[in-house]
C-alpha cells in the first residue's frame, strides 16, 4: 500500500536559517506532490505543487524538490521567520483519480528568534 | 467568498448518540472530501463526492455516512458514535480533476465519551 513518511520529530531552527523538511514515500509513483501548512486549530492551507517531471519549484522563500528515483521530496524555507512556525504536511494523490490525497503525519517546525 | 465552512466547531457526544457535521463551500467546486485527523497520523480520507448526488468510500469509511444533495453542501453523519471516532474532522473541496489543490475548512473537534 502507499505510504508517506515525514520526520515526526519537531524541527527547531534559529531565525534567518534555512529549514529543510523531508517527505519520503514508498510503493508509489505519483504524478505530483503537494505541500500544505497547518497552524494549530486550523485546517491545512496549500503551499506548493510539484509535478513528477519537475525537479524543483520555487515560491518566494519556499523551494520544493522532487526526486522520483529516491522517492523523496525536500521542502525548504529560506531566511526563516518565527511566523513560519507551523506543521507542514506533504500529500500525494491516491490512485483512482478524483484528486484524492494521502497525507503524511506532518513535521512541526519551530523557528526561534 | 467564505471558502469552506464547517459547523459545528466543537461537539461532545455520548457513546451511541448520533450527529451530522455540515460542510459548505461557495467556490462551485465539484469535488468534496471528509477527512479525520488524529495525533501522530496523517489526514485520513473518510468519504468523498465527485458531484451533486454522488458519494464514495475513502480509506476509513466504517461508522460514517455522507450525503451530497446540493453541490455546495457535503454532510457527514455518525449514526451511533463510538469513542474511536473522537477526532478532528476536516472537510475539503477541489475544483475538478487535474493537478489542483484542496481547500480545507477550519475543522470540527469531536469528542465521544
Amino acid at each position: 500500500s502507499q505510504k508517506i513518511e515525514q520526520n515526526s520529530e519537531a524541527l527547531n531552527i534559529q531565525e534567518g536559517k534555512t529549514a529543510t523538511l523531508t517527505c519520503n514515500y514508498t510503493n508509489y509513483s505519483p504524478a505530483y506532490l503537494q505541500w500544505y501548512r497547518q497552524d494549530p486549530g486550523r485546517g491545512p492551507v496549500f503551499l506548493l505543487l510539484i509535478r513528477e517531471n519537475e525537479k524543483e519549484k520555487r515560491k518566494e522563500r519556499l523551494k520544493v524538490t522532487f526526486d522520483t528515483t529516491l522517492k523523496q521530496s525536500l521542502f525548504h524555507i529560506t531566511a526563516s521567520q518565527p511566523a513560519d512556525s507551523a506543521t507542514y504536511l506533504c500529500a500525494l494523490p491516491i490512485s483512482g483519480g478524483y484528486n484524492k490525497l494521502i497525507f503524511g503525519a506532518g513535521t512541526r517546525l519551530a523557528v526561534h528568534p | 467568498n467564505a471558502g469552506v465552512t464547517q459547523t459545528p466547531k466543537f461537539r461532545v457526544l455520548k457513546t451511541g448518540q448520533s450527529m451530522t457535521l455540515l460542510c459548505a463551500q461557495d467556490m462551485n467546486h465539484e469535488y468534496m472530501y471528509w477527512y479525520r485527523q488524529d495525533p501522530g497520523m496523517g489526514l485520513r480520507l473518510i468519504h468523498y463526492s465527485v458531484g451533486e448526488g454522488t458519494t464514495a468510500k475513502g480509506e476509513v469509511p466504517d461508522g460514517y455516512n455522507v450525503s451530497r444533495l446540493k453541490k455546495q453542501n457535503f454532510l457527514l453523519g455518525l449514526e451511533s458514535a463510538a469513542p474511536s471516532q473522537t477526532s478532528v474532522y476536516f472537510c475539503a473541496s477541489n475544483r475538478d480533476d487535474g493537478f489542483n489543490e484542496q481547500f480545507f475548512g477550519p475543522g470540527t473537534r469531536l469528542t465521544v465519551l
